[in-house]
């Protein structure tokens, strides 16, 4: 099946600042991405729809200034926490979808302290 | 309102018998429904999908049935062994394009010896 990176799977970071995480499809391209976060024993929770080229496409409730999403090219989507605070320590989890299937990155742990 | 729900947060048996979880879902007409294995730290693996119009459908030892009646699908694995052990996700699939999951919390399943 198709292969979706996501990095770095761990990040420690002093509150106030910036974290990027990346995610990319490795063998095929996706015009579409999807970032979610999972809190401990919770579900996932779709966060945002990354579409190359244009504008994310914000959930109710997420704040699309502190949670920017860039999908520069057909491979890499970006999400940026700024001005992070320790409510914001959750596992980010992304995905891409190849003919119909969704493929999960590996996700990233992120810690604010 | 919408919901989905899974059986029980954890399901423990014993090696060789056979695990069935439970996904059930109110207020959502899904296209497909999926299931995926989720590792701890790690993001969601695709298992199985099974379409609005299929009854049954299986992959080696695993079985998914699907109700839309019942609004009730149901994951087994049969011949468990310990290395099935992980959390199991539920997530609905309303436009059939892997376009906006929505998952359910999973069940945690421990087959031991």
């Amino acid at each position: 099946g198709a292969v979706v990176s996501q990095h770095p799977s761990r990040v420690i970071c002093k509150s106030g600042t910036s974290v990027k995480i990346e995610c990319r499809s490795l063998d095929f391209q996706a015009t579409t991405m999807f970032w979610y976060r999972q809190f401990p024993k919770q579900s996932l929770m779709l966060m945002a729809t990354s579409n190359e080229g244009s504008k994310a496409t914000y959930e109710q409730g997420v704040e699309k200034d502190k949670f920017l999403i860039n999908h520069a090219s057909l491979t890499l989507s970006t999400l940026t926490v700024t001005s992070a605070h320790p409510e914001d320590s959750s596992f980010y989890i992304c995905s891409a979808r190849d003919h119909n299937e969704a493929f999960f990155g590996q996700g990233t742990r992120l810690t604010v302290v | 309102s919408q919901k989905i729900e899974q059986n029980s947060e954890a399901l423990n048996i014993q090696e060789g018998k056979t695990a069935t979880l439970t996904c059930n879902y109110t207020n959502y007409s899904p296209a497909y429904l999926q299931w995926y294995r989720q590792d701890p730290g790690r993001g969601p693996v695709f298992l199985l999908l099974i379409r609005e119009n299929e009854k049954e459908k299986r992959k080696e030892r695993l079985k998914v049935t699907f109700d839309t009646t019942l609004k009730q699908s149901l994951f087994h694995i049969t011949a468990s062994q310990p290395a099935d052990s992980a959390t199991y996700l539920c997530a609905l699939d309303e436009t059939g394009t892997a376009s906006k999951l929505t998952f359910g919390t999973g069940t945690r399943l421990q087959v031991t010896l």
